[in-house]
């Protein structure tokens, strides 16, 4: 399968400091994508990343990409109370339409 | 900002009941999906629309499963018979010329009873 699997499970941190989540997948992909999930909430799309890409930015998030380890990693700098919510990565295969997700990471950031 | 709408956002079934839960996507995309994430599992994918056919599903999306555009606005997904187990929230999302870029609904939680 392809599926990203995201660690840590929870992340628990102070407002203002760094928040950095990771993320695994099995398969080759064509980009892999984060998603924030606020509690009982709908998915939102943050950021998403080219499987030629080695690095991007959007605001205080940077995302990753290593496709020689398969990995992500999603980097919230200077968080605030309102980043509070679970972040998925979510990839797709060559050909596919199917965006699979992780378990995500869930993330508290305390005032 | 243009965004994918749910309604309702709770419904209540009873088990073996017909369910129709509606979507209506963002008005200039082309790419519609259906997920479903059942309470404190991962987001699974059922389906994808484009040009009004079916472009994949997984195994989840059984016979008792079908999906509809009934006119230019509307993206509904009808479980006939709906078990205990369908029990989960229902995201729909769109996309706008390629699958890559998917926005998703707020959800529409079902609990089958």
């Amino acid at each position: 399968s392809q599926q990203g699997e995201e660690d840590p499970q929870a992340l628990s941190i102070q407002e203002g400091e760094n928040a950095t989540m990771n993320c695994s997948y099995k398969t080759s992909i064509n980009n892999l994508q984060w998603y924030r999930q606020n509690s009982g909430r709908g998915l939102v799309h943050l950021i998403l990343i080219r499987s030629n890409e080695r690095e991007k930015h959007s605001g205080r998030l940077r995302v990753t990409l290593d496709t020689s380890k398969k990995s992500s990693s999603l980097l919230i700098t200077a968080s605030r109370a309102a980043d509070t919510a679970s972040y998925f990565c979510a990839t797709f295969g060559a050909g596919s339409y199917q965006l699979t997700f992780g378990k995500g990471t869930k993330l508290s950031v305390i005032p | 900002e243009p965004e994918v709408t749910q309604t309702p956002s709770h419904q209540v079934t009873q088990m073996g009941q017909e369910v129709i839960l509606r979507c209506v996507p963002i008005s200039n995309h082309l790419y519609f999906y259906w997920y479903r994430q059942i309470l404190g599992q991962k987001v699974e994918f059922l389906v994808s629309f484009y040009n009004n056919e079916i472009s994949e599903k997984s195994e989840i999306f059984d016979d008792q499963f079908s999906v509809e555009r009934p006119d230019g606005s509307n993206f509904t997904l009808k479980i006939r018979s709906t078990k205990l187990e369908d029990s989960a929230m229902y995201f729909c999302a769109s996309s706008e010329n390629s699958p890559y870029e998917q926005y998703f609904g707020p959800g529409t939680r079902l609990t089958v009873t």
